[in-house]
């Protein structure tokens, strides 16, 4: 079982370009989740998902932010137009239907925006 | 709003030399309580998850116990493989009641 995959690992893009990040839960999870982690704060809930529908965007910032999950292939968060702020470590976590074994996280993708 | 505070911020600790981490919350029907360790430039590994006040969960030297405010993850005779970052998170009834809310952390540190 390969957990939770995400790509790519380092991400650069210069202010007003689209960053695009990848997730790929783990093998029988049907549940994603992304988090963001600024430089020195803690880790913040996005988004929730499962195949073809957003749950729970609640964390979710109004405008350049969208998240999917289709059918086939992984989920993907985009940031359109990314400004400085945007730089942060982007993490997807992944659970069955039953959370008693919590939810498994993937290694992450560190944006920079230049 | 769910709030966790974790402290200390930081903890240094010689090998061999127990301490406890502590993790206040403040939620509206706590579903669930979770520690999760972070090492430098990975994601979060799962340790433990606790849902009621007196229920304590061991694993390895750590082991992990909840009241109704407050979660305690106690490291006995830590080593130096133990430095890590540690987090809390607390699941509670909002949104989709899927969603985790994060500590802080805190930063520990073992010296051989």
């Amino acid at each position: 079982n390969a957990g939770v995959m995400q790509n790519p690992r380092h991400l650069v893009r210069r202010r007003g370009q689209e960053a695009r990040l990848r997730c790929s839960p783990m093998k029988g999870h049907s549940h994603v989740y992304w988090y963001r982690q600024l430089p020195e704060e803690g880790l913040k809930f996005m988004v929730y998902l499962q195949k073809e529908n957003i749950i729970d965007e609640s964390g979710m910032p109004k405008e350049r932010f969208s998240a999917e999950f289709p059918k086939e292939g992984p989920s993907i968060l985009r940031i359109q137009q990314v400004v400085r702020g945007d730089s942060a470590a982007y993490f997807c976590a992944s659970s069955p239907s039953d959370t008693n074994y919590g939810y498994t996280f993937g290694s992450g993708t560190r944006l920079t925006v230049v | 709003e769910d709030q966790v505070t974790q402290s200390p911020e930081a903890l240094r600790l010689q090998e061999g030399e127990s301490s406890s981490l502590n993790c206040s919350y403040t939620v509206s029907g706590l579903r669930g309580l979770f520690w999760y360790r972070q090492d430098p430039g990975k994601g979060p590994e799962f340790l433990f998850t606790l849902y009621s006040a007196g229920e304590e969960k061991e694993k390895e030297r750590l082991k992990a116990t909840l009241t109704k405010k407050e979660s305690f993850l106690h490291i006995t005779a830590p080593k130096p493989e133990d430095s890590a970052t540690y987090l809390c998170a607390v699941q509670a009834p909002s949104g989709s009641a899927r969603q985790l809310t994060f500590g802080s952390g805190t930063q520990l540190t073992v010296l051989p």
